[in-house]
């Protein structure tokens, strides 16, 4: 099976911006999660939608959104980009139940200046 | 091996040591937990887990110990390779659903 693929793999935008970031997950997995990697923070949660709905969200700022699709393909939107939004955003599948391995994309590399 | 805290520890060793590289999770309703490795540019790549029924699994030269009293987890690696050389995150399975919460890492320098 192929793995968690997310694109672009590297973005660069200026303050105030807004970007749009893609994921589409393992083959039969329903659930897609999203975090926020910085080496302050390490790797936070963001969201988790699983069958098209928000399952599960974090503690980040409304300018942090997502939706899912039928095919479980996933899109994460920053609105209004700050320069603190810089971060390595990993997107992670799995089918969708506890105790449950989530397996991670290679993320993609945002800057914000 | 380093605790995991607000920074990042370093655990370095040479070729062909046993590593040890510890976490302590947060909450004690807790009932699953992952390692993951991540490699410099990569996503973070399943290791091994453990479900809270269990103190001890083993993998092919990893084995993950639970202590659930001190809400402790350790990840060991028997005869360690250069190639092992990455950043170590446990996480553990807290909220319904698959959410994971992360530790910190721990930087792992293993040296030829």
């Amino acid at each position: 099976k192929a793995g968690v693929t997310q694109t672009p793999r590297y973005l660069i935008k200026t303050r105030g911006q807004q970007v749009t970031l893609s994921c589409s997950p393992i083959s039969g997995h329903r659930s897609v999660s999203w975090y926020q990697q910085t080496p302050g923070q390490g790797l936070q949660f963001l969201f988790e939608y699983f069958s098209e709905t928000q399952r599960n969200k974090g503690n980040f700022p409304g300018r942090f959104s997502g939706r899912q699709f039928s095919n479980s393909r996933s899109e994460m939107n920053v609105s209004t980009l700050e320069l603190g939004d810089s971060a390595l955003y990993l997107c992670a599948s799995s089918l969708g139940n506890r105790q449950e391995t989530q397996y991670f994309g290679p993320g993609t590399r945002l800057l914000v200046l | 091996g380093e605790s995991v805290g607000l920074h990042l520890p370093t655990l370095s060793v040479q070729e062909g040591d046993n590593s040890i590289i510890n976490c302590a999770y947060s909450n004690s309703a807790s009932d699953y937990f992952i390692w993951y490795k991540q490699e410099s540019g990569k996503g973070p790549q399943f290791i091994i887990d453990i479900r809270s029924n269990m103190d001890k699994r083993q993998g092919q030269r990893v084995t993950v110990l639970l202590n659930k009293t001190v809400k402790h987890l350790s990840l060991q690696i028997a005869a360690t390779q250069p190639g092992d050389s990455a950043v170590y995150f446990c996480a553990e399975n807290i909220t319904p659903g698959s959410t994971l919460t992360f530790g910190k890492g721990t930087m792992l320098l293993v040296s030829p």
